[in-house]
């Protein structure tokens, strides 16, 4: 079955970087493309970036976008999210969950980021 | 940005009872790419209705969505205990964007 598993979360200063990977298994993963989402604490989801298949094409929340890059691996089963500037307002749950016709039909558990000094 | 407000933010109901939750978007959703989630605390959302009317797979028939153009809805016809969590609406036609939620809580 299908499997996502984040890593890579912790605690970072503002202004601080941080990169988060989540391993995919179950399914042909070359095939589809991959979303990462956030939750801060007590509040709703909020999509921040999906990069398509083959990683060609790659779009971003406004919240994010110039601050944060995902990318894929296709020979590891690996997307990750690179995030620089860190803001206090990112801290958050990161999940990845996997693209299907754009709604997302699996997500792993998450993976917790938090921006303190 | 298609901004999707949903309502109630609460919904207080008994276990039986027939939740009816509504989404409302900013923008037309085009093919009605509209999904539904369910969210339980310390749990990721699982995807519960896609395509605004069709059930994920494993999804009880309880659960149904209809609607289009802007106004769709997520109908649970007879509450189960482990029915009570938060509902999020998500749609697909123009980027990707959520809706604020609805908590389904018990009476």
């Amino acid at each position: 079955q299908v499997r996502l598993v984040e890593s890579g979360g912790g605690v970072v200063q503002p202004g601080g970087s941080l990169r988060l990977s989540c391993a995919a298994s179950g399914f042909t993963f070359n095939s589809f493309g991959m979303h990462w989402v956030r939750q801060a604490p007590g509040k709703g989801v909020e999509w921040v970036a999906f990069i398509q298949d083959v990683g060609r094409n790659k779009y971003y929340a406004d919240s994010v976008e110039g601050r944060f890059t995902i990318s894929r691996d296709n020979s590891q089963n690996m997307i990750y999210l690179q995030m620089n500037g860190l803001r206090r307002e990112d801290s958050a749950v990161y999940f990845c969950a996997k693209d299907a016709w754009g709604f997302l039909d699996h997500w792993g558990q998450g993976s917790l980021v938090t921006v303190a000094s | 940005e298609n901004v999707l407000t949903q309502s109630p933010g609460t919904l207080y109901l008994s276990p039986g009872e027939r939740a009816t939750l509504s989404c409302r978007a900013s923008h037309n959703v085009n093919n009605n790419n509209l999904a539904w989630y369910q969210q339980k605390p310390g749990q990721a959302p699982r995807l519960l209705i896609f395509g605004a009317s069709s059930r994920a797979t494993g999804i009880p028939v309880r659960f149904s969505g209809s609607g289009s153009g802007t106004d769709f809805t997520l109908t649970i016809s007879r509450l189960e205990p482990e029915d009570f969590a938060m509902y999020y609406c998500q749609q697909y036609s123009y980027w990707w964007t959520f809706g604020q939620g609805t908590t389904v809580a018990i009476k």
